[in-house]
């Protein structure tokens, strides 16, 4: 079993409509889960972090985290063909060290 | 406004060379991580240190040498290059190793022929 799985996609979805991506992680003792933006060619970007269970927006992004299911998402309301990347799911994983893993990311794809 | 600052951006070696991957950091962090990515893998996690003058292995440390040389800069080492270590090398770092987002470098594209 990965550390972080998500589905690579890619995910469809028409502008203006709500992206939905999901994450799992197995390790039970993480407090530390994140969201990354990647442009193909480009680094990742930071664009939400999130530590405590419930959900927490800024702006049209909104992620939610259920320590108990261990799962984390991320929802882009309003989704417009500049989102259009890849989102990584990260999630700093404390047994046997502490080591910021990544799930192999989702592709997200808005048309027009 | 630097941030993650990695060089070279670009690089071809030939099988067997050597090079040093350099990482620096204007932000006062604490952690520095190296990741490859590949197609279809994600980042995987070569390399970490939680401060200056500690080092630990991640996901895929074989073939890779790390050094800390102080809080601002984390170098990765490729000894004998291998075909298998073309990939894009992407250096990070952050606050302190709990509770932080962890913030990258633009990436250097390495080819081994």
């Amino acid at each position: 079993q990965k550390e972080v799985e998500q589905n690579s996609g890619p995910l469809s979805v028409p502008e203006g409509a709500i992206a939905s991506l999901n994450c799992t992680y197995s390790d039970r003792g993480s407090q530390s889960f994140f969201w990354y933006r990647q442009y193909s060619g480009k680094s990742p970007e930071l664009i939400m972090s999130i530590y405590s269970n419930g959900d927490k927006e800024d702006g049209r992004f909104t992620a939610q985290l259920n320590k108990a299911s261990q799962y984390v998402s991320l929802l882009i309301r309003d989704s417009q063909p500049s989102d259009s990347a890849t989102y990584l799911c990260a999630v700093m994983i404390t047994g046997g060290g502490n080591k910021l893993t990544f799930g192999t990311g989702t592709q997200l794809k808005v048309e027009l | 406004n630097a941030g993650v600052t990695q060089t070279p951006k670009f690089q071809v070696l030939k099988t067997g060379q050597s090079m040093t991957l350099q990482c620096a950091q204007d932000m006062n962090h604490n952690s520095m991580y190296w990741y490859r990515q590949d197609p279809g893998m994600g980042l995987r996690l070569i390399y970490y240190s939680a401060s200056e003058g500690t080092t630990d292995k991640g996901e895929v440390p074989n073939g890779y040498n790390v050094s800390r040389l102080n809080k601002r800069e984390f170098s990765l080492r490729l000894e004998s290059a291998a075909p298998s270590q073309t990939s894009v090398y992407f250096c990070a770092s952050g606050r302190q190793i709990r509770n932080t987002e962890a913030f990258f470098g633009q990436g250097t594209r390495l080819t081994v022929v």
